[in-house]
């Protein structure tokens, strides 16, 4: 499988904004994702970005991806105690197999 | 919709037993996948399928059978259970577009 790497942990206060950062190797990923779980709970979809882009916001959620670099981010703006999760990055090929990287937990403090 | 459900939610098994972990969807979604997540680790593809009858290897299919007879269903089955094979299981389907949606996992320990 293809490598994707990520920080495993980021505490971050209430109100501040969250960044969370991730490599990748497979130039040729067609997406990129960010999934979200919650203690004992599957992942979610919290957002996505064509290989082609180099950005996209969502309310308080903005993907950078830096195609050149293999580097993507997620940035929570106004991180909220229901921010507190693992946030797993993600790359897809054209059959939407996915190879995640290890996932980042993110503390929320008051 | 239930969306994908998975049972069992915890299991112990001892060496060399097998056991089938269900997963069923109620999406109507062609493709399903079955991945693993081991403790610090991301989730790695075990087998997936896009459509019954039709099944394919993933990145770590080694001791691992699946089925697809249905549209619904995706069971995983371990033949002879090793401690490697501790893992927390996720099933997810797919109707072939981005989003992936995932169950809530069943917990399984080998002893």
């Amino acid at each position: 499988g293809e490598d994707v790497e990520q920080s495993l942990f980021l505490s971050v206060r209430e109100g501040d904004s969250s960044v969370i950062n991730c490599t990748y190797t497979d130039s040729s990923s067609t997406y990129l994702y960010w999934y979200k779980q919650e203690p004992g709970a599957g992942l979610q979809l919290l957002t996505y970005i064509f290989s082609n882009m180099d950005m996209k916001q969502d309310q308080r959620l903005t993907v950078l991806l830096n195609k050149k670099d293999k580097h993507l981010s997620l940035r929570i703006a106004d991180t909220q105690t229901g921010d507190s999760a693992i946030y797993f990055c993600a790359e897809g090929d054209n059959d939407y197999k996915l190879s995640f990287g290890a996932g980042t937990t993110v503390t929320v403090r008051a | 919709n239930a969306g994908v459900t998975q049972t069992p939610k915890f299991r112990i098994l001892k060496i060399g037993q097998s056991m089938t972990l269900q997963c069923a969807q109620d999406m109507n979604h062609n493709y399903m996948y079955w991945y693993r997540q081991d403790p610090g680790m991301g989730l790695k593809l075990i087998y997936y399928s896009v459509g019954a009858g039709i099944t394919d290897k993933g990145e770590v299919p080694n001791g691992y059978n699946v089925s697809r007879s249905t549209t619904e269903d995706f069971p995983l089955r371990l033949e002879l259970a090793a401690p490697s094979q501790t893992s927390v299981y996720f099933c997810a389907s797919s109707a072939g577009g981005i989003e992936q949606f995932f169950g809530p996992g069943t917990r399984l320990t080998v002893l």
